[in-house]
């Protein structure tokens, strides 16, 4: 059972849609991150969220923690060709080891 | 910026041979990690390291060794390399506190 479950697992749309990607767990986490992976590329971050309930916005990328710290999502408006990549949500169970557990990602294509 | 390199970008090796992947980091970060990442699997954690000279077994540590002689250095170690090693093969750091991991541009080993 994987501790993190991201969905959708795939994601094809055209450019200028919206789209929310999931991060869920029964688990509380201290923080979480967020990254984005090019093909052929190493994971590159794109934000940590701490506090339960934050919201953090990164131009269109728009990154939302749960209130209780088990849950976070991710929301592109408009999306453009520049957003395709695997996103992948990883965080540090609260309270135990500081090796973060990650999802299996979240696989974005946008068309032009 | 965090700066993480590794030796190679693509290996191509032979059954049976000793391979070296080697990560350095300019962060003077405390931790240090190798993972593969595969189709459908995720990142998976193979060794980690937490100081110099210190090492933890991850997820998948089998077939695999580690060495971590300085604290910007740590090298990934395949004993005998086999054809189910094919994978790429990403290395990570982050500060003592843990949680934000900053990642190599990863390597595609390739053993036939």
């Amino acid at each position: 059972t994987q501790l993190l479950e991201q969905s959708p697992q795939f994601l094809s749309i055209q450019e200028g849609e919206n789209l929310t990607v999931y991060c869920n767990s029964s688990s509380v986490f201290s923080s979480l991150q967020w990254y984005r992976q090019e093909p052929g590329e190493g994971p590159v971050l794109l934000v940590t969220v701490v506090t339960g309930g934050e919201v953090k916005k990164l131009k269109r990328l728009t990154f939302q923690f749960g209130d209780a710290r088990k849950d976070s999502s991710l929301h592109i408006t408009a999306a453009q060709p520049g957003d395709t990549g695997l996103y992948l949500c990883a965080g540090a169970l609260a309270g135990g080891s500081y090796i973060p557990t990650f999802g299996r990602g979240t696989s974005l294509i946008v068309h032009p | 910026d965090v700066k993480v390199t590794q030796s190679s970008r693509y290996l191509v090796k032979r059954t049976g041979e000793k391979v070296f992947l080697e990560c350095v980091q300019d962060m003077d970060h405390e931790n240090m990690f190798w993972y593969r990442q595969d189709p459908g699997l995720g990142l998976r954690l193979i060794y980690f390291s937490y100081d110099v000279k210190m090492k933890e077994k991850g997820d998948i540590p089998e077939g695999y060794s580690v060495s971590r002689e300085k604290k910007e250095r740590f090298s990934l170690i395949l004993e005998s390399a086999s054809t189910n090693q094919t994978s790429m093969y990403l290395c990570a750091s982050s500060s003592r506190g843990g949680g934000e991991q900053y990642f190599g541009p990863g390597t595609r080993l390739t053993v036939t």
